[in-house]
């Protein structure tokens, strides 16, 4: 029973372009959703966070957009460069409601940005 | 600022033997955090710890997986004995508070 969920295993995009990643959840508990990225044999970074107090957060070349009617979010990047060719991790977490701060993650999206 | 690290970082053993995965978090980071990655699946949440507590342990397997973080700063992950179905990736990521947590490289665990 997958709670955080990444239904395209992955995306190519040209560079230049808009990536989009979308992450679909079912607990209605989350309060605090994040993105990662995973090169490989490294460890997931850190990206971009939102609450969900708001709808949209914003970081330079990276947006995070959540419905939480919906119980969705997205990451939007442009523009698209090579280097953000990785695996992109969406993860939840239900931090205001006591969780302590695990993650629940989901399977991730191949991002390949063609030059 | 030296980041988390995972020693070590690839470990072959046999079914049956034991093996322990250590962890040293960036320092002050009270938080420190278990993950395991099986192949194909997603990173699933293992325990927690605030300093030398245990905060939650819901996620460990079963018991032949012990965790410890003595004095609050390095822990190690201990699984005894090792089954087929522990192999994976297991990262360990420590934070201040609880809504950043920053990940090791891991450590690749395979069991034959």
């Amino acid at each position: 029973d997958q709670q955080v969920k990444q239904n395209s295993p992955s995306l190519s995009v040209q560079e230049g372009r808009i990536s989009i990643l979308n992450c679909d959840y079912t607990n209605s508990m989350f309060d605090y959703f994040l993105w990662y990225k995973k090169y490989p044999a490294e460890g997931p970074t850190f990206l971009i966070s939102i609450s969900s107090i708001k709808d949209k957060n914003e970081d330079g070349r990276f947006t995070v957009f959540l419905n939480k009617s919906a119980k969705h979010l997205s990451l939007h990047i442009v523009p698209s460069q090579p280097g953000d060719s990785a695996v992109y991790f969406c993860a939840a977490s239900a931090i205001y409601g006591g969780s302590q701060g695990n993650l629940i993650f989901g399977k991730g999206t191949k991002l390949s940005v063609k030059p | 600022e030296a980041g988390v690290t995972q020693f070590p970082s690839h470990s072959v053993i046999e079914k049956g033997q034991t093996v322990t995965l250590r962890c040293d978090p960036i320092s002050g980071h009270d938080n420190l955090y278990w993950y395991r990655r099986v192949m194909g699946k997603e990173i699933k949440f293992l325990l927690h710890f605030v300093k030398e507590s245990k905060q939650d342990e819901s996620g460990m397997p079963n018991n032949r997986f012990l965790a410890e973080r003595t004095g609050g700063t390095y822990s190690t992950l201990k699984v005894q004995p090792a089954e087929l179905e522990d192999s994976g990736v297991y990262f360990c990521a420590s934070g201040v508070s609880l809504v950043e947590q920053y990940f090791g490289p891991g450590t690749r665990l395979t069991v034959t």
